[in-house]
């Protein structure tokens, strides 16, 4: 069983589409996460949500929306794509009192 | 906010090299995680390192935290082709709600 699964694993669509990647752990963590991992590979937090709430939302475009529809799942939906959008995409989760995160395996996305 | 400076940020060594990785911080580390990402994958964690002077070891690898906890380095005795891959470190808020990477190093280990 995956612990962080996130889906699909590639992605390659126009500019000016709308994609979602969907995120589940199966591990009853409370805190989620999206990163974005760029073509130098710099990781950069994008979002974090707590049983359901938003708790960080770093300077990320509106085009970008999470949504948590419950703690076991966080999915992110990307309107109207940009050549910039290209990256992968990290989900990862934490248990309480720890800074360690549990990463999905990555949706590389391109945006053409 | 806190800036984590990795070095080198390339790495290439003769299987049975011994390597260094060192990742420095503009502000005391509260927790510093060390991770490995193999092409086409997630993050693995690896080791993480709270305590001034702390050092960990598993099997070939080691990573140490300074006592000023500003700077983490972590070692590769003896690297084999497995060994190759980004290794990222991040340093955790002192609520520990989020995790800041540095800019990764990219190890390749030739046979």
């Amino acid at each position: 069983d995956t612990a962080v699964s996130q889906t699909p694993k590639y992605l390659v669509t126009q500019m000016g589409n709308d994609k979602s990647i969907k995120c589940e752990q199966n591990l009853g963590h409370d805190t989620m996460y999206w990163y974005k991992q760029d073509s130098k590979k710099f990781l950069k937090i994008m979002f974090s949500y707590n049983n359901k709430e938003l708790i960080i939302n770093e300077t990320v475009p509106n085009r970008f929306s999470p949504k948590s529809p419950d703690k076991a799942h966080l999915n992110l939906h990307i309107n109207s794509l940009e050549l910039g959008d290209s990256a992968v995409y990290f989900c990862a989760s934490k248990p309480p009192n720890t800074g360690e995160l549990f990463f999905g395996e990555g949706s590389r996305l391109t945006v053409l | 906010s806190q800036e984590l400076e990795q070095s080198p940020q390339s790495l290439i060594v003769q299987e049975g090299k011994n390597l260094t990785i060192n990742c420095t911080s503009s502000k005391t580390l509260y927790g510093l995680y060390w991770y490995k990402q193999k092409y086409g994958e997630g993050l693995i964690f690896l080791m993480m390192l709270q305590k001034g002077g702390e050092e960990k070891s598993h099997e070939k690898i080691t990573a140490k935290l300074d006592e000023k906890k500003q700077q983490s380095s972590l070692h590769i005795t003896a690297s084999q082709p497995s060994h190759a891959g980004i290794y990222l470190c991040g340093a955790s808020s002192g609520s520990a709600r989020q995790l800041t990477f540095g800019s990764g190093t990219q190890l390749t280990v030739l046979p």
